[in-house]
């Protein structure tokens, strides 16, 4: 089955810096890769996600890189800010009528002020 | 729109008791699941259902029970709780994700989760 490994597992940042996550999957038939943010106490809730047919998705400060080949997909925040501080967690998903999303173990980045 | 709602929040259980949980979605969703997240390992689907009055084993099934009774509920049962049953529970919910309609939201809608402790 699919495995989600994700790193680091915690990032801190200085406010104004870029912050990149990494991920990389397993299984070659994954073709949905979303990336979720989790504050404290709160379910996680999609922050960008990224198909296969492409290689790169942007929403402001926040963008993802997939590469196919080396099975592996990224997040990067620029421009951090303090309320940039959760929990974040990628996950990877073979668009079949099931839609199960295998998760990564989660990143936690903090900005500081 | 109240999104997706669970019950309790907070639940301590006894070892060998036994709860519900419930979930509930007012989108309309087809699709429905539930997660246990535990430090340092994401989130593991337990279980889930593609539509009403149909259920599946996700990767983390046992020691778990579901029901899709009704399109917008989706309960999740332990039978005997154990202590490796301490968790935070979430449960989610989605449209069908099929490529070709061109949904606009195609994302799982997470719940505020409940925090369960087994004592």
């Amino acid at each position: 089955g699919e495995n989600v490994e994700q790193h680091p597992s915690t990032l801190s940042v200085q406010e104004g810096d870029s912050a990149v996550i990494k991920c990389t999957y397993s299984d070659s038939a994954s073709n949905y890769f979303p990336w979720y943010k989790q504050e404290l106490g709160k379910g996680p809730q999609l922050i960008i996600d990224i198909r296969s047919n492409v290689g790169e998705k942007k929403d402001q400060r926040i963008a993802v890189t997939l590469n196919k080949t080396a099975k592996h997909f990224s997040l990067h925040i620029t421009e951090t800010q303090p309320e940039d501080s959760a929990v974040y967690f990628c996950a990877a998903s073979i668009m079949d009528s099931s839609y199960k999303l295998i998760f990564g173990s989660g990143t936690r980045l903090l900005v500081r002020p | 729109n109240a999104g997706v709602t669970q019950t309790p929040k907070f639940r301590v259980l006894k070892t060998g008791q036994s709860m519900t949980l419930l979930c509930a979605q007012d989108m309309n969703h087809e699709y429905m699941y539930w997660y246990r997240q535990d430090p340092g390992m994401g989130l593991r689907l337990i279980h889930y259902s593609v539509g009403e009055g149909t259920t599946a084993k996700g990767e983390v099934p046992d020691g778990y029970n579901v029901s899709r009774l009704k399109k917008q509920n989706f309960l999740l049962g332990l039978e005997s709780a154990a202590p490796s049953q301490t968790s935070v529970y979430f449960c989610a919910s989605s449209y069908s994700m099929v490529w070709d309609r061109g949904l606009e939201k195609e994302t799982q809608y997470f719940g505020p989760g409940t925090r369960l402790l087994v004592l």
